[in-house]
């Protein structure tokens, strides 16, 4: 059964603490992105990787980090530089490469709530 | 910078009633529209996409979106909403023929469908 895996579903940490969202993908893309998702803020896109030991920022990477040594992985850290860390995290994955548009695929999110 | 307007944040129908959902993007160059779909704890996911083209494109469930590009539009219609459509709509953009497979998502509407 191909598709996106997120653990765990509801996530509580203190605040000052750094914390690690997983992210596996059986479906053999080359690509893995992370988005923070807030209400009324839409999706915004934190770290993208397009190939297993590279990443780029996105749009609101300041206080994450991320590691991609293997395909299926894209683990996300949000460290305690984040100002603002409650929120829910989804992962996506892509195929990569081409002149055009690779679908991106959802998984089911991690909602974090530091207290 | 690409950008995307998403003017309803809230909408409130009666089921049988009909449902237009505004969408507006901000980017020069040629672009990939999507409406994506979050019903209530599951996964995002894809309700239609528009490439090239006719600019009207159905997708799942009954959904239809119309892309106007005299007016950078592409907004979401469903001539008869059903209680099960009770979910966040978001629109996202991918800038075509960019170096990157990145989405730009709107602020996401919340529809909820009276019995």
């Amino acid at each position: 059964d191909g598709g996106i895996t997120q653990s765990p579903k509801y996530l509580f940490r203190k605040e000052g603490q750094n914390v690690t969202l997983s992210c596996e993908q059986n479906l053999n893309h080359d690509a893995m992105y992370w988005y923070r998702q807030d209400p009324g803020q839409g999706l915004r896109l934190i770290y993208y990787s397009q190939i297993v030991n590279d990443f780029q920022k996105g749009d609101i990477a300041e206080g994450y980090s991320v590691s991609r040594e293997k395909k299926e992985s894209f683990p996300l850290t949000v460290t305690s530089a984040q100002k603002n860390p409650t929120a829910f995290y989804l992962c996506a994955s892509s195929a990569w490469g081409g002149s055009s548009y690779n679908e991106q695929f959802f998984g089911p999110g991690t909602r974090l709530t530091v207290l | 910078a690409q950008s995307v307007s998403q003017h309803n944040h809230h909408v409130i129908l009666s089921e049988a009633a009909s449902l237009e959902l505004g969408c507006n993007y901000s980017y020069g160059g040629t672009v990939n529209l999507f409406w994506y779909v979050q019903y209530p704890g599951q996964h995002l996911q894809l309700l239609l996409k528009y490439f090239s083209g006719d600019p009207l494109v159905k997708g799942i469930k009954g959904f239809e979106a119309e892309f106007i590009k005299s007016k950078f539009s592409f907004n979401l219609r469903k001539p008869s909403v059903q209680w099960s459509d009770t979910a966040e709509y978001f629109c996202a953009v991918n800038a075509r023929g960019g170096a990157t497979n990145k989405l730009i998502f709107g602020t996401g509407t919340l529809l909820a469908v009276q019995p």
